[in-house]
């Protein structure tokens, strides 16, 4: 299957701060990506799904403004944890969809966010 | 809104075969089921999908029984690397306006 990254695999901070992820998409040019977050012991849930070119669609809930995410090419799309919280601490997983007809989806290892 | 159920737990001892029911008694006639798993602290894996027919792959079985309302992930012979959460997805296959949602899955360990 196609391969999808993330850097970094972890990082720490310190609350204030803004942290950056990226999601590329190794070997294919993927249109659509999705960014999802994960707290322990839960199920993956969706923030927002981001279109090359365009803005992203936030789920209800996300803040656009505290989850900047540009995607800016056809491989990669970076996450933007600005002003980091305690709370916003958990595991980032992007996916990215490849063109049709079969619209796959594969996700990256994902990244985990500790906020001090 | 779920389109599946799952248990939520299940345990199984090595080299046996493990199988983990899923109910999808909305779906439609035009979407597939799918199947991930995810390990701990990594991001989730494709498994297998079909539509109506049983399918194998190098990692698992599918069976999805006539009607479609419910599926079976087999697998053949469980080792302590499948220990997962594994994931039932219902979605249509083509089109460009699917979005991915995922339930709770089934927690597997796999005991020795």
């Amino acid at each position: 299957g196609a391969v999808v990254s993330q850097h970094p695999s972890r990082v720490i901070c310190k609350s204030g701060t803004s942290v950056k992820i990226e999601c590329r998409s190794l070997d294919f040019q993927a249109t659509t990506m999705f960014w999802y977050r994960q707290f322990p012991k839960k199920s993956l849930m969706l923030m927002a799904t981001s279109n090359e070119g365009s803005k992203a669609t936030y789920e209800q809930g996300v803040e656009k403004d505290k989850f900047l995410i540009n995607h800016a090419s056809l491989t990669l799309s970076t996450l933007t944890v600005t002003s980091a919280h305690p709370e916003d601490s958990s595991f980032y997983i992007c996916s990215a969809r490849t063109t049709s007809p079969y619209n796959e989806q594969f996700f990256g290892p994902g990244t985990r966010l500790t906020v001090l | 809104d779920a389109k599946t159920t799952q248990p939520p737990s299940m345990d199984c001892a090595e080299g046996r075969a493990a199988n983990l029911p899923c109910n999808h008694s909305t779906i439609s006639g035009n979407e597939y089921v799918y199947w991930y798993r995810q390990i701990h602290s990594q991001g989730p894996q494709y498994i297998i999908h079909g539509l109506k027919n049983n399918e194998t792959n190098e990692m698992a079985s599918l069976i999805i029984t006539e009607d479609r309302k419910s599926s079976t992930l087999i697998l053949p012979h469980a080792t302590l690397r499948d220990t997962a959460v594994y994931y039932c997805i219902v979605r249509v296959q083509s089109g460009g306006s699917y979005i991915p949602t995922f339930g709770r899955g089934t927690s597997l360990i796999v005991h020795p």
